[in-house]
């Protein structure tokens, strides 16, 4: 089974920070991989597959990047709609989720 | 416009069963390949089970195999997940989701419902 392993578990910013939130695979998964946001009480939604392509109506200060085993999510301007909880998964070998990162109001 | 939404969930004994029902609408249901996740409380989703678009191949995660069985009934847009031997770790919201033809990430979720299991 591939292992997704994400960080921070949490992390506090500010409105107009840029935000880093990291994923790791076990093993080489190329680029398939995605991002949700997901708000409580809410289902997740999905913001970027294949590592790096943006979702129809997605803003634009949310970015992916990554091949392989390691990955990067985005957010070069944090807006007040963005906190939430962030997680990646990867569908190169059936389905897995990273545990998620919080993003809250520091 | 597209939809899934869930149904079936409530409060059940440990070892009981529950039959999940997920409704879909505004898309050709029939030829999306579709997942259950789950979520428990305070947790990370979970990947539970998949299905193709017939409904001929199915898997399952490690953790339900054995106790759950996905179906389809694509006359009816519907899936279906049967729950047996429910246990207190499958307290969780489910969800289920589409998965995008060929890509295989999930696209588009319902809202879930919820199962609780008592011991």
């Amino acid at each position: 089974d591939i292992q997704m392993t994400q960080s921070p578990p949490t992390l506090s910013a500010s409105v107009g920070d840029r935000v880093t939130i990291t994923c790791r695979a076990s093993e080489s998964i190329n680029r398939r991989l995605a991002w949700y946001q997901q708000k409580p009480g809410k289902a997740p939604k999905l913001l970027i597959y294949a590592a790096s392509s943006l979702e129809s109506g997605v803003p634009s200060r949310f970015s992916g990047s990554g091949s392989g085993t390691e990955f990067t999510l985005i957010i070069s301007s944090l807006q007040p709609d963005d906190f939430a909880t962030y997680h990646c998964q990867q569908y190169n070998n059936l389905w897995t989720f990273g545990q998620g990162t919080k993003v809250e109001i520091k | 416009e597209v939809k899934l939404v869930e149904s079936g969930g409530g409060l059940e004994q440990a070892g009981g069963s529950l039959r999940l029902s997920c409704a879909a609408s505004g898309f050709a249901f029939s030829s999306y390949e579709i997942n259950w996740v789950r979520q428990a409380p305070g947790k990370g989703l979970e990947w539970l089970s998949y299905i193709s678009g017939g409904g001929e191949t199915t898997y399952y995660a490690d953790s339900v195999k054995g106790r759950f069985t996905i179906s389809r009934d694509n006359a009816k847009n519907s899936l279906y997940l049967q729950m047996n031997s429910l246990r207190v770790e499958d307290t969780s919201v489910y969800y289920c989701a589409r998965v995008e033809t060929g890509l295989h990430y999930m696209g588009v979720w319902g809202k879930g419902t919820t199962v609780i299991v008592s011991s």
